[in-house]
């Protein structure tokens, strides 16, 4: 069965730090790859997304994410955190079948110290 | 276009009693999805809607929860008999064929 995770649970980073959330999967085959982002109060959000193509991918304020698929892993990177970033990060994974339900990791809490 | 939307935005219930949430889907989107979310807690998967097939309700924590889906779109989640450990923020979520999941804002369930 498909499983998504995610091993830093919370992550503490001073502004302007550089940011890594490891994401791995397990799933042989081709795969649909998401990174979604909940700000305190508020709802999910998509972060960026990876069908298929280049495998580093750019999503909003500044965010990217790498697929590589010999590590099955998917890490979120930032190279400068702000105090706005502080969230928390899901990643998520649907294999590639219009069939397919999509599975979330457990999530990292994101802190930032200003 | 109009996104996912939830009703009631929150609900509180006295323990004991029954409540139904509803789930509006992005038209066209054929697979639906039901969260739990619990304060400081990740996504607890209850049950996934995909088309015509039978749901999948692997996640569904007791027989007291139950969900239909109507004519493909509209989502009731149903809680009987609710406990405090119902208590949680209820999201509803639809996706296109590819997967990307486009979540509503959730019902804030209170349990007295």
């Amino acid at each position: 069965a498909q499983s998504v995770s995610q091993h830093n649970h919370h992550v503490i980073l001073s502004e302007a730090a550089s940011l890594e959330l490891g994401c791995n999967y397990s799933y042989g085959g081709t795969v649909n790859l998401f990174w979604y982002v909940q700000y305190p109060g508020q709802h999910l959000q998509l972060l960026l997304k990876y069908f298929s193509g280049d495998p580093l991918v750019k999503g909003i304020k500044g965010f990217e994410a790498e697929f590589i698929k010999s590590k099955f892993s998917f890490n979120l990177r930032k190279p400068s955190v702000q105090w706005s970033d502080t969230a928390e990060y899901f990643c998520a994974v649907a294999s590639d079948s219009s069939a397919s339900k999509i599975i979330f990791g457990s999530g990292t809490r994101l802190s930032i110290r200003p | 276009g109009a996104g996912v939307s939830q009703s009631p935005s929150n609900k509180v219930t006295e323990k004991g009693k029954d409540v139904e949430l509803r789930c509006d889907p992005i038209s066209g989107h054929t697979a639906l999805y039901w969260y739990r979310q619990s304060l400081g807690q990740g996504l607890e998967f209850l049950i996934y809607f995909q088309g015509n097939s039978a749901p999948d309700k692997s996640g569904l924590p007791s027989d007291r929860f139950s969900a239909e889906r109507t004519g493909g779109s509209v989502s009731t989640l149903t809680i009987q008999r609710t406990q405090q450990e119902d208590s949680a923020v209820y999201l509803c979520a639809s996706s296109d064929p590819r997967g990307e999941q486009y979540f509503g804002p959730g019902t804030r369930l209170t349990v007295t």
